[in-house]
């Protein structure tokens, strides 16, 4: 178990620039979760994956964003056309449902952070 | 909307102290709670998870309550450490656990 990663750590790009990153979960986690963190805040939720299926999409995921798990391993999630106001920490979290367990414990990577200048 | 918060926003407290933070929910009908611990410019470390229908959690030197139906928990750290200096947030799910919904947090200074 090497723990969730993610890929780049840290982006720097200019304003209407697309970006992707990348998040590896933990190998026998089925559930893949997005969050984006602003200076100060607690992270907030975008989407969710469970295996492949996006099954949740929170209003704050524009149709600029947009995120994909093809094989039910890694994701990306892409931004298109980056403003300033995209500025933040995005972080990727997994965590394992199966059989009769609901409850989860979800384990979250270092993060993401952009600068869009 | 379930909407959470936590007091104090930030805490500074001597070294060997033990200290309360507090989180507070609005949506009393959570399926877990749990707090994490997050050190400058990193992601979260999960450090208690509560069930719904349990009333609190202990590993070492933390404890966590919840009291469900007033919508609140309580993280208690004993004998506080330096190494304790980290931003701790408290999240609630609702509907079977799909999403976080996470609290600002609390800004935790142990001063040796």
């Amino acid at each position: 178990d090497t723990g969730v990663s993610q890929d780049p750590r840290h982006k720097i790009t200019k304003r209407g620039q697309n970006v992707t990153f990348r998040c590896d979960p933990i190998s026998e986690h089925n559930r893949l979760y997005w969050y984006r963190q602003t200076l100060g805040q607690g992270p907030e939720f975008l989407t969710y994956f469970q295996n492949e299926a996006q099954l949740e999409k929170s209003r704050l995921l524009s149709d600029r964003f947009s995120a994909e798990r093809p094989k039910g391993s890694f994701s990306t999630l892409e931004i298109q056309r980056t403003e300033q106001g995209d500025s933040a920490m995005y972080l990727c979290a997994s965590s394992f449902v199966g059989g009769r367990l609901v409850q989860e414990t979800q384990y979250f990577g270092p993060g993401t952070r952009l600068l869009v200048l | 909307k379930q909407e959470v918060t936590q007091i104090p926003a930030a805490l500074s407290v001597p070294e060997g102290e033990n200290l309360v933070l507090n989180c507070s929910f609005t949506d009393s009908a959570i399926y877990n709670l749990q707090w994490f611990r997050q050190d400058p410019g990193k992601g979260l470390t999960s450090l208690l998870l509560i069930q719904s229908s349990q009333r609190e959690q202990t590993s070492g030197r933390l404890n966590a309550s919840l009291d469900k139906s007033s919508g609140r928990s309580t993280l208690y750290i004993a004998a506080s450490q330096p190494g304790d200096s980290a931003t701790y947030l408290c999240a609630v799910t609702n509907n079977y656990g799909q999403n976080f919904v996470f609290g600002p947090g609390t800004r935790l200074s142990v001063l040796p």
